[in-house]
């Protein structure tokens, strides 16, 4: 099945700065891949997918690439501001339409 | 506004006791999956269904087992709770196959 490994486990950035957080996998066939944030007792939350016949997607100040060569994919936030603060989960999507998610990366942005 | 909520949002039960989460939602969506979430394992697929009478287990379905009578509803059951199965839960929900899933707020479970 799939397997999706993401880095950081936890990143602290300075307001203002960037933020990125790489994800790998390993299934080819995967074609769609969803970042999810999720603050303090909720549930996560879409922020931004990409399909694979993309290599960037963009909305504001999140981005995001993927690599379909390499199998890896990266989310990318700029201009970081405290409300970013969270934690963040990649997935891909098997062949049979489930998601595979990352371990998370807990982000922590400074003041 | 449709969404998909959970209940109970907190929970504590002692070892070998069933215990029943409960998830609805309001999209009338056919696909609907549960997970649960423990530090270092981001979220980890237990079950999941594709419409009414559908279920299919994922990667952690030991001692568990869901059951869909109608679209809205899937509810999620321990049969025998163990110390091991102390989590947060949540539920989600999708249109289409590789759509958007959308999450329910979590269920803290705790078995002593």
């Amino acid at each position: 099945g799939e397997n999706v490994e993401q880095h950081p486990s936890t990143l602290s950035v300075q307001e203002g700065d960037s933020a990125v957080i790489k994800c790998t996998y390993s299934d080819s066939a995967s074609n769609y891949f969803p970042w999810y944030k999720q603050e303090l007792g909720k549930g996560p939350q879409l922020i931004i997918d990409i399909r694979s016949n993309v290599g960037e997607k963009k909305d504001q100040r999140i981005a995001v690439t993927l690599n379909k060569t390499a199998k890896h994919f990266s989310l990318h936030i700029t201009e970081t501001q405290p409300e970013d603060s969270a934690v963040y989960f990649c997935a891909a999507i098997t062949n049979d339409y489930k998601l595979s998610f990352g371990a998370g990366t807990t982000v922590t942005v400074r003041a | 506004d449709a969404e998909i909520t959970q209940s109970p949002r907190h929970k504590i039960t002692e070892t070998g006791r069933q215990v029943t989460l409960a998830c609805h939602q309001t999209w009338n969506h056919n696909n609907m999956f549960w997970y649960r979430q423990d530090l270092g394992h981001g979220l980890r697929l237990i079950h999941y269904s594709y419409g009414v009478q559908d279920t299919n287990k994922g990667e952690v379905s030991d001692g568990y087992s869901v059951s869909r009578s109608n679209t809205e509803d899937l509810p999620l059951t321990l049969e025998s709770a163990a110390s091991s199965q102390t989590s947060v839960y949540f539920c989600a929900s999708s249109e289409g196959l590789g759509n958007e899933q959308f999450f329910g707020p979590g269920t803290r479970l705790t078995v002593l």
